[in-house]
């Protein structure tokens, strides 16, 4: 079966320093690979998607990147992190089309 | 792009009742689905509809879709404590059917 991983699980940086979050995928080739974000009670907004190693779309540009070094990595990072980049980020894959997505379970970031 | 916007914000009723969300959006579409998230966890997807179906059954789930309208709802009937969480409908972003926009959601919550 499929499963997805994030970590780390909490994290808290202070402004100006850099991330590094990650998100792995088991059980499946080829997925399609998102990075959401979601500010406390609100909706989810796309971030990144790929669609294999190394194609990276970005839909929302900020201080924000993704990469995917392998099939099944996702990788989400920041040079420097601002303050309004606090939120709790979600990872998520899918293969089908349509596309029923699954989630990971999520990294709360918080920047002081 | 698509938009899924759901109503109400926030929903609160008792245990045993039935509990009705509804999601509008703007333009054409071939498929809605619907998600829930627990509080500070990730997204489950619930459901899938598309849009030559009109009524879809999963347990105590009911999705009806009306492509006249642009409008979807999701019914659960004989609510429970533990469906307290965050329902979320998703509408396409393209035709390719890899990527969507979530609405900003519907709070549940239902009292013991």
């Amino acid at each position: 079966s499929q499963t997805i991983h994030q970590w780390p699980a909490t994290l808290v940086q202070p402004v100006g320093s850099p991330l590094s979050l990650e998100c792995t995928v088991e059980g499946t080739s080829n997925p399609n690979l998102y990075w959401y974000r979601q500010a406390a009670g609100r909706g989810l907004q796309l971030l990144f998607y790929s669609v294999g190693i190394g194609q990276i779309s970005s839909e929302v540009p900020q201080n924000l990147s993704a990469s995917r070094p392998q099939d099944r990595q996702f990788i989400l990072s920041s040079k420097k992190l601002l303050l309004s980049d606090s939120g709790f980020y979600l990872c998520a894959w899918s293969q089908t089309s349509p596309a029923e997505q699954f989630f990971g379970p999520g990294t709360r970031l918080t920047v002081l | 792009s698509q938009q899924g916007e759901e109503d109400p914000q926030a929903l609160s009723i008792q245990e045993g009742e039935n509990a009705t969300m509804n999601c509008s959006y703007k333009t054409s579409i071939n498929n809605l689905q619907w998600y829930r998230q627990n509080s500070g966890r990730g997204l489950v997807h619930l459901i899938l509809i598309r849009s030559n179906e009109r009524e879809k059954h999963s347990g105590r789930l009911r999705v009806t879709l009306d492509t006249s309208k642009k409008s979807s709802s999701l019914l659960i009937t004989a609510s429970r404590a533990a469906d307290t969480a965050s329902y979320f409908c998703a509408t396409p972003r393209d035709n390719y059917g890899q990527n969507f926009v979530f609405g900003p959601g519907t709070r549940l919550s239902v009292l013991p």
